[in-house]
């Protein structure tokens, strides 16, 4: 049974950059079957898609966050990590990952708990 | 970017009666378009794939229709665990987007 895991600070100082982990228990990030996306909760508000990367390591971004958006991921650790840079009090809020089962589904069918990270000085 | 405005934002409804969420597209995404329902507290869960395919383990009281840019989503009989917030998302083209939610609230 495939298990996402999110980890990172949870309070991140405004201008700085945010950084989070998904690890992947039970799958690969290796596997041709899936992208591997971000997705984040402002408080009060609904989803928002941040991000996705492929086993190849090609990558698709939000155009309203690509600019300070990084996603990459270490094949070893089979994990896929997320940065986003200048933060402010606007990127408060709960981060998922998740799966994209792209040859089946065409959805994110599993996901991480969430980790809420708030940007306050 | 593909714009999924759904309908209504809020719905009241009681256990037993039956929903109908909307979602529709500001152009066509075939059929790549799925539904999710968010509770307080967790993760998102996927419901429907491809427009029309239940998930593995969703009960057969949920299904989805449509294709191209206007979608559904019923639920026949509700149940207590389904009030919560229902979001569609598209899959057709890059970049994905979610709608803005359906919450379906307790009457």
């Amino acid at each position: 049974q495939l298990q996402l895991q999110e980890s990172g600070p949870g309070l991140v100082k405004p201008s700085e950059t945010l950084s989070l982990t998904c690890t992947v228990s039970g799958g690969s990030v290796s596997s041709s079957s899936y992208y591997w996306g971000w997705i984040r909760q402002p408080p009060g508000k609904g989803l928002e898609w941040i991000g996705s990367i492929y086993y190849t390591g090609t990558t698709y971004y939000n155009p309203s966050l690509k600019s300070r958006v990084t996603i990459s991921k270490d094949t070893s650790k089979n994990q896929f990590s997320l940065r986003l840079s200048s933060v402010t009090a606007a990127d408060t809020a709960v981060y998922y990952c998740a799966r994209d089962f792209t040859v089946a589904t065409y959805a994110f069918d599993i996901w991480g708990q969430g980790t809420m990270v708030s940007v306050s000085s | 970017e593909i714009v999924l405005t759904q309908s209504p934002a809020t719905l009241s409804l009681s256990p037993g009666e039956r929903a109908t969420l909307s979602c529709r597209a500001s152009q066509s995404v075939s059929s790549y378009l799925a539904w999710y329902q968010h509770k307080p507290g967790q993760a998102p869960r996927l419901l429907i794939y491809e427009a029309s395919s239940r998930a593995t383990g969703i009960p057969a009281r949920f299904s989805g229709s449509g294709s191209g840019t206007d979608f559904a989503l019923t639920i026949s009989s509700l149940e207590p665990e389904d009030f919560a917030v229902y979001y569609c998302q598209h899959r057709s083209n890059w970049p994905i987007t979610f709608g803005q939610g359906t919450r379906l609230e307790i009457k």
